[in-house]
């Protein structure tokens, strides 16, 4: 089975400066994908960022960071220079890559809520 | 806007009672995901559907049924509604059965009072 955590129910930040949203995943698959989700107050789930089990690097997408360690299970997600509309509650998720039953669906943590102040 | 659309977008019925939810993928994606997002429960996987055959299921109960037709468009049908199924309900759509990201529509809000 898999697990994600998020132990930060909020974070706070101020405009333009840098902010990491926390995660910790466990799971028995040997090969996966972590993402991160952004969810506005409107509702709607917005794509940030995907990183690759056996991706040699850091996935990066303009302002968004994955910092990935295989060895503690974390994937943290670094948001660089914040900015007001980045307030939101950000997932954390994973999913199997390759066969099992975990494989395709995602798995989601319970949320950070991210504000930003001006 | 991710290209995935779901309608209707808000749906207030009454316990007991059935509803349908749409879904039209990405154009050229083949693989429909259905996920309900909940206070007490978070984020939950219900089935997936690919190319018209259903690949895995979750945590969906036996009112809740789904499908996905030849033009790939899903429905997920609840029934028997109850208070504690009021949520917003997510379809996702990927390229294949599950090697590549999810993009997730607008979500249809239900309220079953």
């Amino acid at each position: 089975a898999q697990k994600i955590t998020q132990t930060q129910p909020g974070m706070f930040v101020q405009e333009k400066e840098a902010v990491t949203l926390d995660c910790t995943y466990d799971t028995s698959d040997p090969s996966y994908g972590l993402f991160w989700y952004k969810q506005p107050s409107s509702g709607e789930m917005i794509f940030l960022i995907y990183q690759g089990s056996y991706d040699q690097q850091n996935a990066t997408e303009g302002r968004y960071s994955l910092n990935f360690q295989k060895a503690r299970k974390s994937a943290n997600l670094v948001i660089s220079a914040s900015q007001l509309g980045d307030s939101a509650m950000y997932f954390c998720a994973m999913r199997a890559n390759a066969g099992g039953t975990s494989y395709g669906k995602l798995t989601f943590g319970q949320g950070t809520i991210l504000t930003v102040h001006p | 806007d991710s290209g995935v659309t779901q309608t209707p977008k808000h749906l207030i019925t009454a316990t007991g009672q059935r509803v349908t939810l749409r879904c039209s993928p990405r154009s050229g994606d083949l693989s429909v995901y259905w996920y309900q997002q909940s206070l007490d429960q978070g984020l939950q996987f219900l089935i997936q559907y690919y190319n018209g055959e259903e690949r895995a299921k979750g945590n969906i109960l036996e009112r809740f049924s789904a499908q996905q037709f030849p033009d790939l468009h899903s429905e997920l049908n609840l029934s028997s509604l109850e208070l504690g199924d009021s949520a917003l309900y997510f379809c996702a759509s990927s390229a294949e059965g599950g090697s590549y990201e999810q993009y997730f529509g607008p979500g249809t809000r239900l309220t079953v009072t």
